[in-house]
């Protein structure tokens, strides 16, 4: 079963405007790492979140993380047209060795 | 550095036929994962190596599916008798161990479509 829900489904914003995505998931993480991917493509690698992190950044993105609550955010500011993707947080349990994904995020920006 | 390298990256197969793909990871990552995508949803898990040791293997890891990974580098997967549903992308990605959580990198999937 899959672990992480990422909420909106989808998103659809004007060029430099924010995107806010959330992640829910059920069970204690060792880390959470949000990945992008393109129609049809492999995923990228964005960022990764350890348990005991609460925030990170990275360029024009931010990433938060509750553990009390079981969520993660993700956060790019100032959106471009080439952040046009479907987004996915994934949880790590245990010692890392599974990673499992969420339905992802459809994010379109509008030029 | 070229990063995960996955071969074919796409493969039109009969149904009843055995397809076998072939993924290249990041060179020195002793971890190396395969995940199965359908259309809409998120990467599920399939397996996982540590160097050459088959780890940890999904329910969804039929026994028409056998992976392996002989020398601790290249890794395959073969599908045997294939079925409809198997039609997906396989992604494979790798990581290099470290203590308190490792990124794993993807590669661009291998689609197959059994008609």
């Amino acid at each position: 079963s899959q672990q992480g829900e990422e909420d909106p489904q989808a998103l659809s914003i004007q060029e430099g405007e924010n995107a806010t995505m959330n992640c829910s998931y059920k069970t204690s993480i060792n880390n959470l790492q949000w990945y992008r991917q393109n129609s049809g493509r492999g995923l990228v690698h964005l960022i990764l979140i350890r348990s005991n992190e609460r925030e990170k950044h990275s360029g024009r993105l931010r990433v938060t993380l509750d553990t009390s609550k079981k969520s993660s955010s993700l956060l790019i500011t100032a959106s471009r047209a080439a952040d046009t993707a479907s987004y996915f947080c994934a949880t790590g349990i245990n010692t890392g060795n599974q990673f499992y994904f969420g339905t992802g995020t459809s994010l379109t920006v509008i030029p | 550095d070229t990063g995960v390298s996955q071969d074919p990256r796409h493969k039109i197969t009969k149904r009843g036929q055995n397809v076998t793909f072939r993924c290249d990871p990041i060179s020195e990552h002793n971890r190396l994962y395969w995940y199965r995508q359908t259309l809409g949803q998120g990467p599920e898990f399939l397996t996982y190596f540590q160097n050459e040791a088959q780890l940890e293997k999904s329910r969804l890891l039929s026994d028409r599916f056998s992976a392996e990974r002989p020398k601790g580098s290249f890794s395959t997967l073969e599908i045997q008798r294939t079925e409809q549903g198997d039609s997906a992308m396989y992604l494979c990605a790798s990581s290099h161990q470290t203590g308190s959580g490792n990124t794993i990198y993807f590669g661009e999937g291998s689609w197959l479509t059994v008609v």
